[in-house]
């Protein structure tokens, strides 16, 4: 339940294309949605996140496309430049208590082709 | 206004020894997050603190493995006679423990001989 299923595990984009990243949750207590990025030797850095009283939420290239009848939603990028590549994870949060509880989903390798 | 930092970057064990982990959070940010990561893999729940508490260590192994995230000084990652298993990176993220972005350190890289 507090599970996020992310897909696909690996993408690769032809530079200028756009990439897509899905995922799906459960859990309707779910109230904060980021995506992460992360190169390789790295830590995660928070690219992108979205709430679910709006639909879509876009900087930059990157954008967020939230689906809350579907409990789904997806990072597009668009444009995509070699410098993109890297993994991505979303994520998703959700209070307990005074806590705040984070959950990510298992990532996905993108990789960027000239 | 310094972000996570962690040490040691990387840290080399034989096998039986112990390795601490250090992660001194965000100023202002009394949350932490521990998360280990295998090469080429996601990032995987271990414990979540808030100072002098442990929210949830349900990722945590049953032994060998503690935190702690005391009132004063960093988080603590402790992992007693490590075996080569153990050899992965160590991520802390911390934040407000209100809704929001979580920030994380660099990672320690614990190699396990």
């Amino acid at each position: 339940q507090q599970q996020v299923k992310q897909s696909p595990q690996s993408l690769i984009v032809q530079k200028g294309g756009i990439s897509i990243i899905n995922c799906a949750y459960e859990n309707t207590a779910f109230d904060y949605f980021p995506w992460y990025q992360q190169f390789p030797g790295k830590g995660p850095a928070l690219l992108i996140a979205i709430r679910p009283d709006v639909s879509e939420k876009k900087e930059g290239r990157f954008t967020i496309s939230f689906n809350k009848s579907a409990k789904q939603f997806s990072l597009h990028i668009m444009d995509s430049q070699p410098g993109d590549s890297a993994t991505y994870f979303c994520a998703a949060s959700w209070r307990t208590g005074t806590a705040s509880k984070l959950t990510f989903g298992t990532g996905t390798r993108l990789q960027v082709t000239l | 206004n310094a972000g996570v930092m962690q040490n040691p970057r990387h840290l080399v064990r034989r096998r039986g020894q112990e390795a601490r982990l250090r992660c001194s959070p965000m100023k202002g940010h009394s949350h932490v997050y521990w998360y280990r990561q295998l090469p080429e893999e996601g990032l995987k729940f271990m414990v979540y603190l808030q100072k002098e508490n442990i929210i949830d260590e349900s990722g945590m192994p049953k032994e060998r493995f503690s935190a702690e995230f005391p009132k004063e000084g960093p988080s603590i990652l402790r992992i007693q006679q490590v075996v080569r298993g153990d050899s992965a990176a160590y991520f802390c993220a911390s934040f407000t423990g209100r809704t929001g972005e979580l920030f994380f350190g660099e990672g320690s890289r614990l190699t396990v001989l």
